[in-house]
């Protein structure tokens, strides 16, 4: 049973470019979660999703970010006319209902 | 919302001797708390997790002890070996309507051989 997939592991972006980061949760996991980490610094939350629904993107800027998880396929965190301050490891954990974490690799992205 | 404090954000051990890392929550509604271990360039992984319902856990080097009353739980890892250098995340969440995980900042361990 394969982990969390993410994909990919690194990115580089020129500034106002768009990045797509994505997420296949491990098998029979419903639940995913997105979070952001910078360097030296802890996990922040972004975005929760269940299948096609968003249910928790408190963590999530209002601009130029958005996320989904489709009825198939992965989850896709989407970031526009990316930054430099976009530059950090993202992360994409998923769960069955009512257990802990599992997390992926992460997608290290550097805007340049 | 909840608030996490994890203490300290650095610890350096000699190989050998145990390490302890405590972390403190504010909701007395939380029932579920992992840790979760960080290696260099990787995803946190799940090393151990307690309930609610139960004051200690221990898994070989590592145990999770709980206090609900005073609202803090320990890391306790025994015997340490360099290989468990990394940075050790706390985390705390409520599992019912729906799960929403707040972590704590971070604790870097170093074990010195």
């Amino acid at each position: 049973n394969a982990g969390v997939m993410q994909n990919p592991r690194h990115l580089v972006r020129r500034r106002g470019q768009e990045a797509r980061l994505r997420c296949s949760p491990m098998k029979g996991h419903s639940h995913v979660y997105w979070y952001r980490q910078l360097p030296e610094e802890g996990l922040k939350f972004m975005v929760y999703l269940q299948k096609e629904n968003i249910i928790d993107e408190s963590g999530m800027p209002k601009e130029r970010f958005s996320a989904e998880f489709p009825k198939e396929g992965p989850s896709i965190l989407r970031i526009q006319q990316v930054v430099r301050g976009d530059s950090a490891a993202y992360f994409c954990a998923s769960s069955p209902e009512g257990k802990g974490y599992t997390f992926g690799s992460g997608t290290r992205l550097t805007v340049v | 919302g909840e608030n996490v404090e994890q203490h300290p954000s650095t610890l350096s051990v000699q190989e050998g001797d145990s390490a302890v890392i405590k972390c403190t929550y504010s909701d007395s509604a939380s029932n579920y708390f992992p840790w979760y271990k960080q290696e260099l360039g990787k995803g946190p992984q799940l090393i151990i997790d307690i309930r609610s319902n139960v004051g200690e856990k221990k898994d070989q080097r590592i145990a999770v002890t709980l206090n609900k009353t005073a609202k803090h739980f320990s890391l306790h890892i025994t015997e340490t070996q360099p290989e468990d250098s990394a940075v050790y995340f706390c985390a705390v969440y409520w599992v019912g309507g729906y799960q929403k995980v707040t972590f704590g900042t971070g604790t870097k361990l170093q074990v010195i051989p």
